[in-house]
């Protein structure tokens, strides 16, 4: 069964410094999104991702936050200026185009530290 | 916007026992309802869904029910196991071109011996 993958699965970072988050969603799908899970709390939503442009964004999703799809496989989630309360596990998923609804996938997780 | 509040955050069962989530939402407008389960350090995994047009669903021994009046919905999973201990969260979406999972709070289930 195909599944999103994330890389890396680890990212140690010192404040101040960018960091990239690699998503590759699954083939067909059309939807991508990005999640963010600070630990011990719930997943928040970051920002979705649809026909090369951002749908939508939470509040979360500031100037300092930054969505690609650089290729045909890749989703990237850019954070140039990283603060300590960044550090979270950020989680892809996507979806495909289903009409009414469509089961999001989510990958395995990329957790960022940042020190 | 959405607002998906879930009780308890803690609930404690032993093996065979029946467990109950439960979940409020805000915004009338939703009308799709996942549960995901999440081990430690794991991925969140959907493990049932229910549509508005639905009151309730089953799948072997999860269950989720839907009222649309009161705007809350619920999981119920019986002969609990072992391995049903994780964090279960519930969430809502406004399908269109977004649809952005709201979750919940999280419940940490834990199974007893």
């Amino acid at each position: 069964e195909p599944e999103v993958t994330q890389t890396p699965s680890h990212q140690v970072t010192q404040m101040g410094q960018e960091v990239i988050l690699r998503c590759v969603p699954i083939s067909n799908h059309l939807y991508f999104y990005w999640y963010r899970q600070i630990l011990g709390q719930k997943v928040e939503f970051l920002v979705s991702f649809y026909n090369n442009e951002i749908s939508e964004k939470s509040e979360i999703f500031d100037d300092q936050f930054s969505v690609e799809r650089p290729d045909g496989s890749n989703f990237t989630l850019k954070i140039r200026s990283t603060k300590l309360e960044d550090s979270a596990m950020y989680f892809c998923a996507s979806r495909v185009d289903r009409g009414y609804h469509g089961e999001q996938y989510f990958g395995p997780g990329t957790r960022l530290t940042v020190t | 916007g959405e607002n998906v509040e879930q009780h308890p955050s803690t609930l404690s069962v032993q093996e065979g026992d029946s467990a109950v989530i439960k979940c409020t939402y805000s915004d009338s407008a939703s009308n799709y309802f996942p549960w995901y389960k999440q081990e430690l350090g794991k991925r969140p995994q959907l493990i049932i869904d229910i549509r508005s047009n639905v009151g309730e669903k089953k799948d072997q021994r999860i269950a989720v029910t839907l009222n649309k009046t009161a705007k809350h919905f619920s999981l119920h999973i019986t002969e609990t196991q072992p391995e049903d201990s994780a964090v279960y969260f519930c969430a809502a979406i406004v399908t269109g071109t977004a649809s952005k999972l709201t979750f919940g709070t999280g419940t940490r289930l834990q199974v007893t011996l």
